[in-house]
């Protein structure tokens, strides 16, 4: 069971704007920055957001990233077909001196 | 532009010890800042951390695996190589090598080595 906390899946139906749910703690997403990466099928993670909330270059402005307290999020706004794909967040944590990386989040494009 | 890419074995057998070298390019490893490390996916499961070396040799391990792992760089050949001793059937996953800028964050990613541990 990981650390940071994912819902397993989401969907949503094209154009819609969904959003993926990142929960930890203090010693990881309250004290330190979030990454997200996308997934696609049989393909290396791809990195989207950075330090919470900045998005990565050449990555669509669909994709935004936020974080609060100990949680963060993803939105994906204007869904599309090739967004389907499953998502992570991750997050240093400075007590268990680990790079966490949450279960993962299945995106279904319906 | 900047590329990684893993090589090794595919199949290892129980209790041998697993090497895995990645070659990158397009950056330098004695930059400071930079670091490049490993992370493991076992089929149909998450994403886990294994280790990172930096440009000035520091070396961060995962606290799960830092018994058995080891991981050194060889900037003349522009290599970073992983070890893990004592390999079983949970190790069973695709290896990644990654490059890192900022700590927690991995920008770029090689696409990927599967390992099978078996008999």
């Amino acid at each position: 069971q990981s650390v940071l906390t994912q819902p397993p899946s989401v969907s949503g139906v094209p154009r819609q704007r969904v959003t993926i749910s990142c929960s930890g703690t203090f010693s990881n997403i309250g004290n330190n920055g979030v990454s997200w990466y996308q997934q696609l099928p049989g393909k290396a993670p791809k990195l989207l957001i950075y330090y919470n909330d900045r998005v990565r270059p050449g990555v669509s402005d669909r994709f935004s990233g936020s974080k609060s307290g100990t949680s963060a999020s993803l939105a994906i706004s204007g869904l599309r077909s090739e967004d389907e794909a499953d998502y992570y967040c991750g997050a240093w944590d400075d007590t268990l001196s680990d790079s966490l990386f949450g279960g993962g989040t299945k995106l279904t494009v319906l | 532009q900047i590329t990684l890419e893993e090589s090794g074995p595919t199949l290892v057998k129980p209790t041998q010890t697993l090497t895995l070298t990645c070659t990158y390019s397009g950056f330098s490893l004695t930059a400071f800042g930079v670091g490049v490390g490993w992370i493991r996916q076992p089929p149909r499961k998450a994403l886990e951390w294994l280790a990172l070396i930096y440009w000035d040799d520091d070396v961060r391990y995962s606290p799960g695996s830092k018994n058995r792992i080891t991981i050194t760089k060889d900037t003349s050949k522009n290599q970073v190589v992983l070890t893990l001793t004592n390999v079983n059937p949970v190790d069973t996953a695709t290896y990644f090598c990654v490059h890192s800028v900022t700590t927690g964050s991995f920008d770029f990613w090689g696409p990927g080595r599967v390992v099978t541990v078996s008999s």
